[in-house]
């Protein structure tokens, strides 16, 4: 099975532009999460997704939102973008199973940076 | 609420060196427990996992021991090589906050020969 592929890989954007980043999961995965990656914060949860609902929301601001279509493929938006959103973004998917047993497999990351 | 509390790195061994990251946790539930590996510019590997007091997770050499009484989850390998050299993630999930993972903060483990 191919993994999680997310889009695009690296992006430069300047302060108070809005961007996109797209997340395929693993064919049959049902559930997206995203994770916000930065030297400072470490791995902080943003949201999950799971059959086009947002299931659960990390402590972020409204300029973070998300969704997700029917084929699961997810989408994460960022308005009006602040310097300190330059992360690493990672999306993981998981297949359904038994709540907090789940194995999340991540992509490979879409490094943002803010300038 | 939950939280997972990773030794601080980075750890520098030698080849053969027996490898230990302390891992401890707090969590409200009933929490699943797993160690995950980042090589440089890649995404987060599922390295082993454990679901329930007592289990054990393996893989690659690497073992991990879900205890409850001390709320830990260490990962340990015997023999340590240059390959094993990367960024390690303690993670816990707890069915009362279905998928959320929560991560600690990552040890960089260095291998050199």
């Amino acid at each position: 099975k191919a993994g999680v592929t997310q889009t695009p890989r690296y992006l430069i954007k300047t302060r108070g532009q809005q961007v996109t980043l797209s997340c395929s999961p693993i064919s049959g995965h049902r559930s997206v999460s995203w994770y916000q990656q930065t030297p400072g914060q470490g791995l902080q949860f943003l949201f999950e997704y799971f059959s086009e609902t947002q299931r659960n929301k990390g402590n972020f601001p409204g300029r973070f939102s998300g969704r997700q279509f029917s084929n699961s493929r997810s989408e994460m938006n960022v308005s009006t973008l602040e310097l300190g959103d330059s992360a690493l973004y990672l999306c993981a998917s998981s297949h359904p199973g038994l709540a907090g047993q789940e194995t999340q497999y991540f992509g490979p990351g879409t490094r943002l940076l803010v300038l | 609420g939950n939280s997972v509390t990773q030794m601080e790195g980075p750890v520098t061994l030698s080849e053969e060196a027996f490898l230990t990251i302390n891992c401890t946790y707090t969590a409200t539930g009933y929490p699943s427990l797993f160690w995950y590996v980042q090589y440089p510019g890649e995404g987060l590997q599922l390295l082993l996992k454990a679901t329930k007091a007592d289990d054990k997770g393996s893989n690659k050499g690497f073992e991990a021991t879900y205890r409850k009484e001390t709320t830990s989850f260490h990962l340990e390998k015997g023999s340590v090589q240059v390959s094993d050299s990367a960024v390690y993630f303690c993670a816990l999930s707890d069915q009362g906050t279905g998928n959320q993972f929560y991560f600690g903060t990552g040890t960089s483990l260095t291998v050199i020969p």
